[in-house]
């Protein structure tokens, strides 16, 4: 159980153009989703919170222009790349969690180039 | 500031030894949580630790959370070489603002040779 899906696992894409990317939980439904970025060997950084039904909470230094998160249904999480560019280059991965319960299960992550 | 500081960042050893990798903060967490992590793909749940001094066994892996909740440690008796990968250890805190937050170590790159 608690499994959570990421589409697509990888995209590469011209700079300036915007890129979807979808989270959903397939087993449990996640009132909270998060999303984060992955540097190469590095730890995971915090982008945004996002609940069921209102708008993201984005960390300190997070564009939410640039970081359009909508989070519409129970299962689905989507994060939006505005006019991406070079430096948005990463891995992005979301989470979701469970009412009333802490543990947060992993997506498997999607890789963005942005040529 | 990195409120979970874990410990070592970069760990190389031979199949067959043990291993002891540690997370320490001055913050109290309501739970804590462990993971591992392969090149490209997410980060996957190994145990989560909920009451101080609690001690989870996994196979060869012994999660142990302190007693104040502000320390964890992971050891790996008899590595082999399928544990390569990057463990993260990440505590929740119960309330405030960070509630249902995890803060993240900065992970341990494990490497095992056969």
């Amino acid at each position: 159980g608690a499994v959570v899906s990421q589409h697509p696992s990888w995209v590469i894409c011209k700079s300036g153009t915007s890129v979807k990317i979808e989270c959903r939980s397939l087993d449990f439904q996640a009132t909270t989703m998060f999303w984060y970025r992955q540097f190469p060997k590095q730890s995971l950084m915090l982008m945004a919170t996002s609940n069921e039904g209102s708008k993201a909470t984005y960390e300190q230094g997070v564009e939410k222009d640039k970081f359009l998160i909508n989070h519409a249904s129970l299962t689905l999480s989507t994060l939006t790349v505005t006019s991406a560019h070079p430096e948005d280059s990463s891995f992005y991965i979301c989470s979701g969690r469970q009412p009333g319960r802490e543990t947060q299960y992993f997506g498997p992550g999607t890789r963005l180039l942005v040529l | 500031t990195q409120l979970l500081e874990q410990s070592p960042q970069f760990l190389s050893i031979q199949e067959g030894e043990n291993l002891t990798v540690y997370c320490n903060s001055s913050s109290v967490f309501s739970s804590l949580q462990w993971y591992r992590q392969e090149p490209g793909e997410g980060p996957v749940l190994l145990v989560t630790v909920v009451t101080g001094g609690e001690v989870k066994k996994l196979k060869r892996l012994t999660f142990q959370f302190g007693d104040a909740r502000k320390d964890s440690s992971l050891h790996i008796t008899a590595a082999q070489p399928g544990d390569t990968g990057l463990y993260l250890c990440a505590g929740s805190r119960a309330g405030g603002t960070s509630y249902g937050k995890l803060t993240f170590g900065q992970g341990t790159i494990l490497t095992v040779h056969p």
